[in-house]
């Protein structure tokens, strides 16, 4: 089955710790997204990749880092330096053309600072 | 700041009843989408209607945009248990960045 997964699902870290979430997906998707979610709030834009080996800053990219070494693959780091970091994490992908068009999401990863 | 703005911020009806939810934006959009979230899953896309268009309909979902008033509305047609969820709608202007708003919590009680 073709889609985008996300692991691990939870998450604990210690505050000055480096976490790393993964997002793979099998859609043959171009381009790849990370969004933060907040409790009650919508999606706000971490990260995203358009093409391998090239990404952009979306608009809360402080203390987060990403890479894109092969199409299929799009982690993201939380780094020490992101002073709130607990919250669920999306991934997605869509097949870039002119525009985003339509997402397709994976189930999330919940991070939780101890 | 956000784009999208959903109203209400929760709705709760009954199973059968039509459910609406309103999306007001700022700033002029290439398509506004809607979405829809399960308790702690991802999004999962419902419906993509562009800027040239008025109304579309998929299923029990119709979308309606109204680009002079910059809104749109999603109606759910004959609700069910299973369509409490939260909704989302996303606006992608030109730069081509899709931007969320905080969402509609919708209970359908049984």
């Amino acid at each position: 089955d073709g889609g985008i997964t996300q692991s691990p699902k939870y998450l604990f870290r210690k505050e000055g710790q480096n976490v790393t979430l993964s997002c793979e997906q099998n859609l043959n998707h171009d381009a790849m997204y990370w969004y933060r979610q907040d409790p009650g709030q919508g999606l706000r834009l971490i990260y995203y990749s358009q093409i391998v080996n090239d990404f952009q800053k979306g608009d809360i990219a402080e203390g987060y880092s990403v890479s894109r070494e092969k199409k299929e693959s799009f982690p993201l780091t939380v780094t020490s330096a992101q002073k709130n970091p607990t919250a669920f994490y999306l991934c997605a992908s869509s097949i870039w053309v002119v525009s985003t068009g339509e997402l397709f999401f994976g189930e999330g990863s919940r991070l939780t600072v101890l | 700041s956000q784009q999208g703005e959903e109203d209400p911020q929760a709705l709760s009806i009954q199973e059968g009843e039509n459910a609406t939810m309103n999306c007001s934006y700022k700033t002029s959009i290439n398509n506004l989408q809607w979405y829809r979230q399960n308790s702690g899953r991802g999004l999962v896309h419902l419906i993509l209607i562009r800027s040239n268009e008025r109304e579309k309909h998929s299923g029990r979902l119709r979308v309606t945009l109204d680009t002079s008033k910059k809104s749109s509305s999603l109606l759910i047609t004959a609700s069910r248990a299973a369509d409490t969820a939260s909704y989302f709608c996303a606006t992608e202007t030109s730069g081509s960045r899709l931007t969320f708003g905080e969402g509609t919590q919708l209970t359908v009680n049984p």
